[in-house]
């Protein structure tokens, strides 16, 4: 198995609405990453986890909760967000050398 | 802190032609990766080809190659044989030791008929 699958595809909540995002990878990377994608930049970097705790976290707000529940899963909480937080939001998974590999995201409206 | 520029927001190609894409870095590493993603319309970033720092030799992956400049700390991509599929935004993304993947602000590609 050499993806990581991301669920759901799409995503459209409230901002009153809490939902998750999830990210699994069986290729037995110790790192697994979230990140945010506006249309036509480039990822920013939300989250970094390195052997299932929490490494880096890049000032994100608080609306945002990660989980990491063991080597293979990624979670991403939200809670009442901001139509600003609409994007598409990637995870990914590195190998020892830190090559990237990405889902293919989920994308999320806030209304 | 390490930067990627990408001097190009567009470029246009006629299939079967060639086309390169420019990307210039700054660090103070001497370790590190480069890499070229791809990402279509359908949104999955996908990995075209990666270049160690430590080695001289220019990565190729079928009809695309690097040419790694480490001492301009330039790392350009090129496509030949342009095809329809490579239409897709394509970022260059620079990895010191560590997790943290620097992006380039990205290149729009269209391929045309």
């Amino acid at each position: 198995d050499t993806e990581v699958t991301q669920t759901p595809k799409h995503l459209v909540m409230g901002m009153t609405n809490k939902k998750s995002l999830k990210c699994e990878q069986h290729m037995g990377h110790r790192a697994m990453y979230w990140y945010k994608q506006k249309a036509k930049k480039p990822p920013e970097l939300m989250f970094v986890y390195s052997y299932e705790k929490l490494s880096i976290n890049e000032s994100v707000p608080s609306r945002f909760s990660p989980e990491c529940p063991n080597s293979s899963l990624l979670n991403l909480h939200l809670h009442a967000l901001q139509p600003e937080d609409s994007a598409l939001y990637l995870c990914a998974s590195s190998r020892s050398d830190g090559e990237q590999f990405f889902g293919p995201g989920t994308r999320l409206t806030v209304l | 802190a390490q930067t990627v520029t990408q001097s190009q927001p567009e470029m246009s190609v006629q299939e079967a032609e060639t086309v390169t894409l420019s990307c210039t870095y700054d660090t103070s590493e001497s370790n590190y990766y480069l890499f070229w993603y791809k990402q279509p319309p359908s949104r999955q970033m996908i990995l075209v080809i990666r270049q160690e720092a430590y080695k001289q030799q220019n990565a190729t992956e079928n009809r695309f190659s690097v040419n790694f400049q480490k001492a301009a700390k330039s790392f350009s991509l090129k496509i030949s044989d342009s095809q329809l599929g490579d239409t897709a935004m394509y970022f260059c993304a620079f990895l010191p030791a560590g997790n943290k993947l620097t992006f380039g602000g990205g290149t729009r590609v269209l391929v045309k008929p």
